[in-house]
This record gives structure tokens, sequence and C-alpha cells, in this order.
């Protein structure tokens, strides 16, 4: 089976744009969470999807969204952008007990 | 409410010497256990995990972890470490009736030649 993919893998932003990431998830898999990972906070819980609900979520602000469709391929979306919003965007999918995680977008925000 | 520990944030070892890399977590009930590699510049790969049953588990690479209830720990092992295992390591926990992942720091295995 194909792994977890994420578009794009590489990006850069300004202060005060927003972006759109993409993620699909392995063949099978209904649930996909977002991680952000930074040097500073390490990985922190965004959200979770499972058949195109958001199952839980964690303590970021309503800038942080995403959505899932029905054929289990998410994205999250964050709006005006910070500098600190600077990180590796993590999905992964989970199958049975176990979470798979995508190769990361890297977002730069200037 | 649960969280995990990782007690190094960097461990040295030569090459071909066994190492330990150690993680500890706080749960009132039953937990999943987890570690997971990070390579320079990439996701995370699970290295194993502890689900229920034999508290030594076996994963890829060499490396096996042992849980202990009564510590409420799960240290991470390998008998001969090479150069190719430098990179982060995460242990993880989730509640086995929730599946959000908490994590610790990470620990940076450094591998000296």
């Amino acid at each position: 089976k194909a792994g977890v993919t994420q578009t794009p893998r590489y990006l850069i932003k300004t202060r005060g744009q927003q972006v759109t990431l993409s993620c699909s998830p392995i063949s099978g898999h209904r649930s996909v969470s977002w991680y952000q990972q930074t040097p500073g906070q390490g990985l922190q819980f965004l959200f979770e999807y499972f058949s195109e609900t958001q199952r839980n979520k964690g303590n970021f602000p309503g800038r942080f969204s995403g959505r899932q469709f029905s054929n289990s391929r998410s994205e999250m979306n964050v709006s005006t952008l910070e500098l600190g919003d600077s990180a590796l965007y993590l999905c992964a999918s989970r199958g049975a007990d176990t979470q798979y995680f995508g190769p990361g977008t890297r977002l730069t925000v200037l | 409410a649960q969280s995990v520990t990782q007690l190094d944030s960097q461990v040295p070892v030569f090459e071909e010497a066994p190492v330990e890399l150690r993680c500890n977590y706080s749960s009132s009930v039953s937990v999943y256990l987890f570690w997971y590699v990070q390579y320079p510049n990439q996701g995370l790969q699970l290295l194993l995990k502890y689900l229920s049953g034999s508290t030594l588990v076996k994963g890829i690479n060499g490396f096996e972890a042992e849980f202990n209830k009564s510590q409420t720990s799960f240290h991470l092992r390998k008998p001969s470490v090479h150069i190719s295992d430098t990179a982060e390591y995460f242990c993880a926990v989730t509640l086995d009736s929730n599946y959000q992942l908490i994590w610790g720091a990470g620990t940076k295995l450094i591998i000296k030649p």
C-alpha cells in the first residue's frame, strides 16, 4: 500500500496570508490527524477527522481549521499567518491502533 | 491527564555500543505506548508499539522496548548502534479508548564514530 502523502512538501508564505495543506491517507484509513512540530513546542496535536467529522481538537486558535472529504483526504487551513506558524505540519492516518505519518509540509512564514 | 517524559534530550554513544533511551509516562488508566523515529528532514516512522500482552516488544532496525507498568516506563534499547541510527526518537502514549497521541519532547541519538 502507498503511504501517507502530503502536499506540498515546502511552502513559503508571508505574514497575513493564508495557506492550505493537503494530506492523502493510506488507502482504507478513515481517520486523519494533524500535528504541528516546532523546535520550541515539540509535537502538538491540532485535530483529528474521522469520516468527514472532526472528532478531536487540540488547543490551537480558530485560525487553524481543517476538513475531510468523502475519500478520506484531508486539508488543513491556516488563515492570517503569523511568524510563529512556521513549523513542520505532519499528517497521520490511523489503521487499527497505530498512526502512520506522512513526510510533512515545511511551512515558513516570512 | 496523561503526560510523557523523555528524560534525556540528547544521548551520545559510540558506534557499536548499546543504547537505552528512557521514557516515562503518567496515566491512571490503561495506555498504548509507541516509539517513533524521525530522521533529518523526514516524517515520523513507527519503530514499535505496546498494546497488550508480552511486555518486551521488538521493533524494526534491531530496537526493542520493555513495558514496565509498576515503574510506568517504556524504555527503548538497542544492543549495538550504527551510524544510520542517528535520528530523533519520540515516545508517545494514547488511551486505549482515545487515539490522540501525547508526545514526549524527543531524544536525539548522536552516534560517535
